[in-house]
């Protein structure tokens, strides 16, 4: 079935330690996307990729990083520099950078930092 | 920069009553807007997408308007029922790619 895969979907991490959450879409889409989402909150837009080997920064880039070698993956690193990273992270894709596709998300990764 | 506005915040109306959803953004220049729904612990399911060349569209007892020279989007429930108890979010596609998200409505249907 097509759809964007998360993993994984729960996550515990020690302060100081990095952790990559990853993202797989198998709808060759060309758009993706990180969100944050915070208890009672809406999304917060992390980083963003159009196309492979490009990516832009979100509202709330600092902290994380990214990467785009693939059309169908789309890793998010959680650095040691994020001061607050125990959140819910959702990924989602869209067909069509610069146009007007639908965007659909994953199942999301929740990360607990002790 | 795109900032995206839920009115109400939480909402709830007794089973069988219409609702309505407001969502208003600051930046009219937007390729598209989506509704979603959210479960608690789950991720985000799309409802309505709605081009910024559309006035609105419909899908079962969903009903969302646009109206993008004033900055604002309705989402009508019909009939409402239990099931349809979650958060509601809005979020607008600027012509930068960026999807900019409100902060939600949490919507209770009362049995």
């Amino acid at each position: 079935d097509g759809g964007i895969t998360q993993s994984p979907k729960y996550l515990f991490r020690k302060e100081g330690q990095n952790v990559t959450l990853s993202c797989e879409q198998n709808l060759n889409h060309d758009a993706m996307y990180w969100y944050r989402q915070d208890p009672g909150q809406g999304l917060r837009l992390i980083y963003y990729s159009q196309i492979v080997n490009d990516f832009q920064k979100g509202d709330i880039a600092e902290g994380y990083s990214v990467s785009r070698e693939k059309k169908e993956s789309f890793p998010l690193t959680v650095t040691s520099a994020q001061k607050n990273p125990t959140a819910f992270y959702l990924c989602a894709s869209s067909s069509h950078y610069g146009a007007s596709g639908e965007l659909f998300f994953g199942e999301g990764s929740r990360l607990t930092v002790l | 920069k795109q900032e995206v506005t839920q009115i109400p915040a939480a909402l709830s109306v007794p089973e069988g009553e219409n609702l309505v959803l407001n969502c208003s953004f600051t930046d009219s220049a937007i390729y598209n807007l989506q509704w979603f729904r959210q479960d608690p612990g789950k991720g985000l399911t799309s409802l309505l997408l709605i081009q910024s060349s559309q006035r609105e569209q419909t899908s079962g007892r969903l009903n969302a308007s646009l109206d993008k020279s004033s900055g604002r989007s309705t989402l009508y429930i019909a009939a409402s029922q239990p099931g349809d108890s979650a958060t509601y979010l809005c979020a607008v596609r600027g012509r930068d790619d960026k999807i900019i998200f409100g902060k939600g409505t949490r919507l209770h249907i009362l049995p």
